[in-house]
């Protein structure tokens, strides 16, 4: 079975910080592994996805993923976070040959003016 | 083009109607989902075409029935719901390369409400 862990529940940060959501997974095999990002009211957006080769992805609207096998993470990050940054962000793990992708329990991440 | 659409947006629907989701997509994605999500949580998958064939159904009660018409449509028939039904449903599809799926593109979702 795969599955994927969001530690916090939410993430305060101030304008123009540095953001990171952090996010585990477990799963047999090498993993496909996906950062989607919704906004209130809306259906989940695609930020940014590792399937291979380097292990720093870089996706949407600034952001960007580090893949470490080792610790099984794959942390999101921005380096300046902006208000409308806020929304909740999902880690999603897909086992190779699977159509099942399997969703963290998300975090909520507000940008403080 | 990454354009997932889902109509309607917003249905209020009595315990004994029947009603139907609709989802389009035009990228030539050949996997098309059905996810139901309630508010701050995860989606939880529901159906699963592969190629215009019911792959996988995540034990959903049989008053939720998926239909795919094309591989480009996606309906999700509603009949006899109950108000715990009441959620976001939402549409995604992607590649699905014969047994290799990459990132799914979800549409706007229909908020359903089961009075």
């Amino acid at each position: 079975a795969q599955s994927v862990a969001q530690p916090e529940d939410q993430v305060n940060v101030a304008e123009g910080n540095p953001l990171t959501v952090k996010c585990t997974y477990s799963v047999s095999g090498n993993p496909y592994l996906f950062w989607y990002v919704q906004y209130p009211n809306r259906g989940l957006q695609f930020l940014l996805k590792y399937i291979t080769g380097d292990n720093l992805v870089k996706g949407s609207y600034g952001f960007e993923a580090e893949f470490n096998k080792s610790q099984t993470s794959f942390h999101l990050k921005k380096p300046s976070a902006l208000v409308s940054d806020s929304a909740l962000y999902f880690c999603a793990v897909l086992r190779r040959g699977n159509n099942r992708l399997a969703f963290g329990k998300g975090n909520q991440v507000v940008v403080i003016p | 083009d990454t354009e997932v659409t889902q109509t309607p947006k917003h249905l209020v629907m009595g315990m004994t109607n029947k009603k139907s989701l609709k989802c389009e997509q035009h990228m030539g994605h050949r996997a098309m989902y059905w996810y139901k999500q309630k508010a701050k949580k995860p989606p939880e998958l529901m159906f699963v075409y592969s190629y215009e064939k019911l792959s996988i159904n995540e034990s959903v009660p049989s008053r939720f029935s998926p239909e795919c018409p094309n591989s480009s449509l996606l309906n999700l028939h509603l009949h006899a719901l109950q108000p715990e039904d009441s959620a976001l449903y939402l549409c995604a599809s992607s590649q699905g390369d014969r047994g290799l799926s990459y990132e799914q593109y979800f549409g706007p979702g229909t908020r359903l409400t089961v009075t």
